[in-house]
């Protein structure tokens, strides 16, 4: 069985510094890993996904993650924090046989301080 | 524009009332989703389709229904045996890439 875990359900940060949020995940197989975003009272948007081309993996509005097989972590990062930014944000993991349903973590909520 | 379209975007259900979720897509995927978020949570599957006129049960089926009558359309019905359906409820598909897009969601309350 699959699972993901979300270290961190708050995270504050002052506008232009550092993001880090944390995603360790737990699968038999080779995982595809996803990062979603989403906004008040709004269905999630992809950010970006990793499949195995690339351990470090770029998506968008400068955030990137990457792959660390040896630690299961996805961790999400973007250099500088934007007021825009806040939001709630999701990893998840695909069984990319069977159903090919997510996992998803219980989710990271970050804020924007200015 | 390519997307998912989920209605209404807010909902109201009395007690020992069934309702139903819309959810559309015009992206031509054959697999698509219902996952319940519940606040501080992530999202949980409900059911899904791999293909039309087929439908799965997730993890948490109970007191849901569905029907893959079309490609197009996976509509989601909250019978009256869910007993807390009070909750935000996404509908995706899923592309040959394994990637979901999800639609914008349905608040559901209870009154």
């Amino acid at each position: 069985a699959q699972s993901v875990t979300q270290l961190g359900s708050h995270v504050s940060v002052s506008e232009g510094a550092l993001v880090l949020l944390r995603c360790n995940y737990s699968s038999s197989v080779p995982p595809y890993l996803f990062w979603y975003v989403q906004y008040p009272n709004q269905g999630l948007q992809l950010l970006l996904k990793y499949t195995s081309a690339a351990t470090l993996v770029k998506g968008i509005n400068g955030f990137e993650a990457e792959f660390k097989k040896s630690e299961t972590s996805f961790h999400l990062t973007k250099p500088s924090a934007h007021m825009s930014d806040a939001a709630e944000y999701f990893c998840a993991v695909s069984e990319h046989t069977g159903r090919r349903a997510l996992t998803f973590g219980s989710g990271t909520r970050l804020q924007v301080q200015p | 524009d390519g997307g998912i379209t989920q209605s209404p975007k807010y909902l109201f259900r009395k007690e020992g009332q069934n309702v139903t979720l819309s959810c559309e897509q015009n992206l031509n995927h054959d697999a698509m989703y219902w996952y319940r978020q519940d606040p501080g949570q992530g999202l949980r599957l409900i059911y899904y389709s791999q293909i039309v006129n087929d439908f799965q049960k997730g993890d948490i089926a109970e007191g849901y229904s569905v029907s893959r009558e079309k490609k197009e359309s996976f509509p989601l019905t909250v019978t009256s045996a869910q007993k807390n359906p009070t909750a935000f409820y996404l509908c995706a598909s899923r592309d040959s890439s394994d990637t979901q897009y999800f639609g914008p969601g349905t608040r559901l309350t209870v009154l």
